[in-house]
């Protein structure tokens, strides 16, 4: 089974800079099977990015994803207010006993 | 537009079992599987398995068999997950989320369910 390690476990950061969030792999992941999420408190996790780059709908493009193999990478051009939560990455797997999803521990953004 | 609505709380003593639905919305029910994501308290997130709205087969991650039954209503649109002998570590929010067939993400989730299990 392919486990992901996300870091750092704790990004602050101010409104209006970077964030560059890192997703490792033990094992090699398919562009095409990696996504990421965001979830605020209290809230459902919402589809961020697919394909390991390509936004779902109504994402904004300050949000982009990069990275092939094992590394993978979010990043957030400019923080606005509205960006501050906890960020998973998830690979999808399809090999016996079955399908799976695995999800990192996540890296949460929170306000400096 | 695509929505899933969960059922409400829940609060259970060891042992017992508990239903949680999630009825679907906007779209052809059988175009995604239902999938299943168990989030413990300040934890991350673990998927426990899915349900294909097509043949009703079910596939479950290593740590989620034997107890976790997933069941669809096709009339109205609703997936069911059922969890017998509860224990108190099943105490977590439970969410249903879409997975096309030919995609590798979670594109829609359910607002989630918090099943509590205490004495």
């Amino acid at each position: 089974e392919i486990v992901l390690t996300q870091s750092p476990g704790t990004l602050s950061l101010s409104p209006g800079e970077r964030a560059t969030l890192s997703c490792r792999a033990s094992q090699t992941v398919s562009s095409s099977y990696l996504a990421w999420y965001q979830q605020k408190p209290g809230q459902a996790p919402r589809l961020l990015l697919y394909g390991a780059s390509i936004r779902a709908t109504g994402i904004p493009d300050r949000f982009s994803g990069s990275g092939s193999g094992t590394d993978f990478t979010l990043t957030i051009s400019r923080l606005e207010p509205e960006d501050f939560a906890v960020y998973y990455c998830q690979q999808y797997g399809n090999s016996p006993p079955g399908p799976i999803f695995t999800f990192g521990p996540g890296t949460k953004v929170d306000i400096k | 537009q695509v929505q899933l609505v969960q059922s409400g709380s829940e609060l259970k003593k060891p042992g017992a079992s508990v239903k949680v639905s999630c009825k679907t919305s906007g779209y052809t029910f059988t175009k995604f599987a239902i999938n299943w994501v168990r989030q413990a308290p300040g934890q991350g997130l673990e998927w426990v398995g899915w349900i294909n709205t097509n043949t009703g087969n079910p596939a479950f991650a290593q740590a989620f068999t034997g107890r976790f039954v997933f069941s669809l209503d096709t009339s109205v649109s609703t997936a069911y997950l059922q969890i017998s002998s509860l224990k108190t570590e099943d105490t977590a929010v439970y969410y249903c989320a879409l997975k096309q067939y030919t995609g590798y993400q979670l594109d829609y989730w359910g607002q989630g369910t918090l099943v509590t299990v205490s004495s």
